[in-house]
């Protein structure tokens, strides 16, 4: 079955620095890669995903990239802010209605 | 509109009870599924129906955990045997597969600690 893996599992930033997450799935039949945000004692959101027929995607101040070949995916939040910091998921499926599978998370404090 | 909501928010029960623990999802949203979050990780797959057949139950742990989801909309984890491995935050999420942004929408879990 699929395998994500993500790091760092903690990342600190100093507001208005870049972030950066990394991750890598196991699974060539995966399509659809969510990334969810997660504040403490709150339920996941889901903030950006890509498909695999895109390699980027943007929104505001959020990018995901996807490397299907090397099955590596990012996320990177540039100008950081201090309500940036959360647990961050990236995820991986085969379709988009189907079941999704987390990485461990990345705890990322913005430091303002 | 309503999002997903799960009862109860809070579950404690005694080792070797029986709980069931459930979800109502977002109004049309035929896709729903269910997910275990262990302190500190993340969200684990469980189980998923589309409609009311369980597509895919393969997350299962055992065969103490069970769920139905008999008319379509609310569906019920079920719980047997409980044991203190099985204290996590149970998540449930819906989607509506047939629109162009198929987001799967969590609701706020019920916390389960089995003493």
């Amino acid at each position: 079955g699929e395998n994500v893996e993500q790091h760092p599992s903690t990342l600190s930033v100093q507001e208005g620095d870049s972030a950066v997450i990394k991750c890598t799935y196991s699974d060539s039949a995966s399509n659809y890669f969510p990334w969810y945000k997660q504040e403490l004692g709150k339920r996941p959101q889901l903030i950006i995903d890509i498909r695999s027929n895109v390699g980027e995607k943007k929104d505001q101040r959020i990018a995901v990239t996807l490397n299907k070949t090397a099955k590596h995916f990012s996320l990177h939040i540039t100008e950081t802010q201090p309500e940036d910091s959360a647990v961050y998921f990236c995820a991986a499926s085969e379709t988009s209605y189907d079941k999704v599978i987390f990485g461990p998370g990345t705890s990322l404090s913005v430091i303002p | 509109g309503a999002g997903v909501s799960q009862t109860p928010s809070n579950k404690v029960t005694e080792k070797g009870k029986y709980v069931e623990l459930r979800c109502d999802p977002i109004s049309g949203h035929t896709a729903l599924y269910w997910y275990r979050q262990s302190l500190g990780q993340g969200p684990e797959f469980l189980i998923y129906f589309q409609g009311t057949g369980a597509a895919d139950d393969s997350g299962l742990p055992n065969d103490r955990f069970f769920a139905v989801r008999p008319e379509g909309s609310v569906s019920t984890l079920k719980i047997q045997r409980t044991e203190r491995g099985d204290s996590a935050v149970y998540l449930c999420a819906s989607s509506h597969p047939d629109s162009s942004y198929n987001e799967q929408f969590f609701g706020p879990g019920t916390r389960l600690t089995v003493l």
